[in-house]
């Protein structure tokens, strides 16, 4: 099975921050990851596919990069609304599996 | 518009049994995987187990594998997860979640639309 890990688990941002977080695979994965963003009591909600490609209504602050092994989600500038739990999600085989979540909180 | 909702969730016993239920509109049911994914109390997002969208295929997390089985009824967009041999540890929110499929440097699955989760408790 492919193990995803995050980092960080946690951090602390203001209003305004640029924010990055990271997620490493243990093989190789190509592209075929996704970030997702949850809220507390919410569903969680799609934000990127195919590591760096934004999903229709999410702000252009976000963006992803990465490819192979090592993928980073980043905020620009960090807003109100985006605090929140970010997890990685790879769907390159079975089982799919998530990063461990980096939960994004106010300074 | 597209609605997801689960159904089923409560309290039982430890070794019992308990089937979840998904009850989908607002798209073709039939067109579309469907993935289960849990939360535990206080912790991340586990992916559980797919059926693909013809039902040729499912694929199950090492942790259910052989307790639990994924299944869908068309004609009613269902989709089920039967959960056999529960364990403390299975207590979770548990989500249905629905694949969609993007295009841009290959063809990439997104967990695009999901429901807003039922709770189960495992305990004695």
């Amino acid at each position: 099975d492919i193990q995803m890990t995050q980092s960080p688990s946690s951090l602390s941002a203001s209003v305004g921050d640029r924010v990055t977080i990271t997620c490493r695979a243990s093989q190789g994965i190509r592209n075929d990851l996704g970030w997702y963003q949850q809220k507390p009591g919410k569903a969680p909600k799609r934000l990127i596919y195919a590591a760096s490609s934004l999903l229709s209504g999410v702000p252009s602050r976000f963006s992803g990069s990465g490819s192979g092994t090592e993928f980073t989600l980043t905020i620009s500038s960090l807003q109100p609304e985006d605090f929140a739990t970010y997890y990685c999600l790879q769907h390159n085989s079975y089982p799919w599996t998530f990063g461990q979540g980096t939960k994004v909180d106010i300074k | 518009q597209v609605q997801l909702v689960e159904s089923g969730g409560g309290v039982v016993q430890p070794g019992k049994s308990l089937r979840l239920s998904c009850a989908a509109s607002g798209f073709a049911f039939s067109s579309y995987g469907i993935h289960w994914v849990r939360q535990a109390p206080g912790k991340g997002l586990e992916w559980v187990a797919v059926i693909w969208f013809d039902g040729s295929n499912k694929y199950y997390a090492d942790s259910v594998k052989g307790r639990f089985t994924i299944s869908r009824d068309i004609s009613k967009n269902t989709l089920y997860l039967q959960m056999n041999s529960l364990r403390a540890e299975d207590t979770a929110v548990y989500y249905c979640a629905r694949e969609g499929w993007y295009y841009g440097s290959g063809s990439h699955a997104v967990l695009d639309n999901w429901g807003q989760g039922t709770l189960v408790t495992v305990s004695s």
